[in-house]
């Protein structure tokens, strides 16, 4: 859909590994972002990116590191997972910053931590 | 962003049209009015948006009000495929990077058939 995809769709990991998500676009688009979604908390911003090598934090970046070494991929990763990571992970695009600018976002990813 | 309020559920039945409110009674000037929905174990997706004048697309209607404090999102004859949580989202023309762009609770429409 769109042409853009998370993987992998689901991910059971234990406490303290290492974990790595990656969304792909086909779009050329130069934003991206990582969003978790919890219940009670609606969808929050882990971090964002408005172009190659460019990042910043969102509002619960904390645990969480990014890389975007080429335009067409945005990886999110978890240096050692902890069970308050356990979420569905979305990943989203957009073409220009601008407020008249509509999200696409992927299928997420379905993270457990046990 | 300015907050938004929006009722938690509401329900309606198939083939008849669904209007879902949105309180933004703090909205500035500069702010767009955007609603999104999410389907059942999907992400969401963009519905329309507006920021003075009421809007139509192919999937819905945006009204919003005079004074910009309040907006209504029309579906006009709701579908069973129409049950999803929808989210109306302030975003400022301000907010460069998208990083603003904040998810309440949104409203969980069923559609009863």
């Amino acid at each position: 859909d769109a042409g853009i995809t998370q993987s992998p769709r689901h991910k059971v990991t234990e406490t303290g590994t290492p974990v790595t998500l990656r969304c792909h676009q086909t779009e050329n688009h130069r934003y991206m972002y990582w969003y978790r979604q919890d219940p009670g908390h609606g969808l929050r911003l882990i971090h964002y990116s408005y172009g190659v090598k460019d990042t910043d934090k969102g509002e619960v970046s904390d645990g969480y590191s990014v890389s975007r070494s080429k335009t067409e991929d945005f990886l999110l990763t978890l240096e050692s997972a902890t069970s308050s990571q356990t979420s569905v992970y979305f990943c989203a695009i957009k073409e220009s910053g601008a407020a008249t600018y509509g999200y696409t976002f992927g299928s997420g990813t379905r993270l457990t931590v046990v | 962003d300015a907050k938004t309020t929006q009722p938690n559920s509401m329900e309606s039945n198939e083939e008849e049209p669904v209007h879902l409110p949105c309180n933004h009674s703090t909205i500035s000037g500069t702010d767009y009015i955007h609603w999104y929905r999410q389907l059942p174990s999907q992400g969401p997706e963009y519905v329309i948006h507006g920021l003075t004048s009421n809007v139509n697309n192919r999937m819905a209607s945006l009204a919003i009000a005079e004074d910009r404090k309040s907006s209504t999102l029309i579906l006009h004859r709701a579908t069973l495929r129409d049950a999803a949580v929808y989210y109306c989202i302030l975003r400022s023309r301000q907010d460069n990077y998208g990083q603003n762009f904040v998810f309440g609770p949104g409203t969980r429409l069923s559609v009863l058939p």
